[in-house]
């Protein structure tokens, strides 16, 4: 089945500074969504980009769908940034079932 | 707009008890799911559902039993429960079974003793 990777699994910020996650896939998808869970467990959808490239505010995400992998930008991290962000995509085979990737911890410190 | 509504957020069972994790939506979402989260493992899916009636198995289905019988409601019923079903479980939902983001619930956190 398809393999979801994502990187860096852990990143440490400082407050301000910007980042860049990256998630691998090796299949072709119809379906790619960047999820963050914060630290109390709540997972929020940030953006459902199975190709192009979406803004929210300070995040970002671009999806090349062609060569398999998609990026999620966060700029001026802010401590409530903190937590873990999930890439999961849909492949375009099997089209019920996301695959998640294992995450990238994300701590901004103050 | 209430979203996806998960009751109840914590529970202790005792081995070999039963109980039912609510799930509803107001969305008028066709797909809806159940995963289960641990430790080192990810989100790992359940059971899921792409409209009334019509549910399927995920990765990790044994011990768990689920229905639609109403696009709203996709409870997920725990048969008998065992101390491997300790964990956090999220109710999703989705527009379609092919397209669309995914809202979730804010979780149960079971323990099963």
């Amino acid at each position: 089945g398809i393999q979801v990777e994502q990187s860096p699994p852990d990143l440490i910020l400082q407050e301000g500074a910007n980042s860049t996650l990256r998630c691998n896939f090796s299949d072709s998808v119809n379906n790619l969504q960047w999820f963050h869970q914060n630290p109390w467990g709540q997972l929020i959808n940030l953006f459902y980009i199975p190709s192009g490239t979406k803004q929210n505010g300070r995040l970002s995400a671009t999806t090349v769908a062609t060569e398999r992998y998609s990026l999620l930008y966060i700029s001026s991290s802010q401590t409530t940034d903190s937590g873990v962000y999930f890439c999961a995509v849909r492949n375009a085979g099997n089209n019920r079932k996301l695959i998640w990737g294992l995450g990238t911890s994300l701590a901004v410190n103050p | 707009n209430a979203g996806v509504t998960q009751t109840p957020k914590f529970q202790v069972l005792k081995t070999g008890q039963s109980m039912t994790l609510q799930c509803a939506q107001d969305m008028n979402h066709e797909y809806m799911s159940w995963y289960r989260q641990d430790p080192g493992m990810g989100l790992r899916l359940i059971h899921y559902s792409v409209g009334a009636g019509i549910t399927d198995q995920g990765e990790v289905p044994n011990g768990y039993n689920v229905s639609r019988s109403t696009t709203e409601d996709f409870p997920l019923r725990l048969l008998s429960a065992a101390p491997s079903q300790t964990s956090v479980y999220f109710c999703a939902s989705s527009p379609t079974s092919t397209g669309g983001g995914y809202t979730f619930g804010s979780g149960t956190r079971l323990t099963v003793v």
